[in-house]
């Protein structure tokens, strides 16, 4: 079994700013990890994502974020957000194949001038 | 990425009815996903189809839903009948067309029972 953890409900950042959102995983096999994001009333996109290899994996819009697997976290990060950045934010794990995937609750950035 | 859409985008119905969403594939493999979002309950995985096989329906709530795959592009969420707690956005998605690493979304349907 495997399952997400996404401390952070909500976070407030000012434009221009750096921001991290948190994601922990648990799973007793390999995994691929994920973020998402999710703009209004639209459906879910692909970030990034980590199959293997380099633990830092670079995404789209700027994002980036570090599997580390000995504290089992997957943190988003980005150097300075936009205003247009703000979205409900999702990390999800699966167990080496995108068939299982489980998803976090999720993290609403709250991007503001 | 793998195209995905569905419709209608929108529902409105009332309780009791019937509701059918759509789910098409326009690129990527012949899996395919049905999720539910809502506040609630996060995203939820309501079934799993491979190569038009249900693989995994432990997801779906209870009788009244129902999912078919008739074709390797093509699949329908049916609920019936609906009641307003079926209310959520459902989502259909499929792995990507450059391998099975990768689930890609659609935009979502909408569905209001009042």
């Amino acid at each position: 079994a495997q399952s997400v953890t996404q401390l952070d409900s909500q976070v407030p950042v000012f434009e221009e700013a750096p921001v991290e959102l948190r994601c922990n995983y648990s799973s007793s096999v390999s995994v691929y990890l994920f973020w998402y994001v999710q703009y209004p009333n639209q459906g879910l996109q692909l970030l990034l994502k980590y199959l293997s290899g380099s633990t830092l994996v670079k995404g789209i819009n700027g994002f980036e974020a570090e599997f580390n697997k000995s504290q089992t976290s997957f943190h988003l990060r980005k150097p300075s957000v936009h205003i247009s950045d703000t979205a409900e934010y999702f990390c999800a794990v699966s167990p080496g194949t995108a068939s299982k995937l489980t998803f976090g609750t999720g993290t609403r950035l709250q991007v503001t001038l | 990425d793998a195209g995905v859409i569905q419709s209608p985008r929108h529902e409105v119905t009332e309780m009791g009815q019937e509701v059918t969403l759509r789910c098409k594939l326009i690129s990527g493999h012949n899996s395919l996903f049905w999720y539910r979002q809502t506040m609630m309950r996060g995203l939820e995985l309501l079934i799993y189809f491979n190569n038009n096989v249900p693989i995994d329906d432990s997801g779906m709530p209870e009788d009244r839903f129902s999912a078919k795959m008739p074709n390797a592009s093509f699949s329908t969420l049916k609920i019936q009948p609906s009641e307003p707690r079926d209310s959520a956005v459902y989502f259909c998605a499929t792995l990507g067309p450059g391998g099975r690493d990768t689930q890609y979304f659609g935009p979502g349907t909408r569905l209001t029972v009042l």
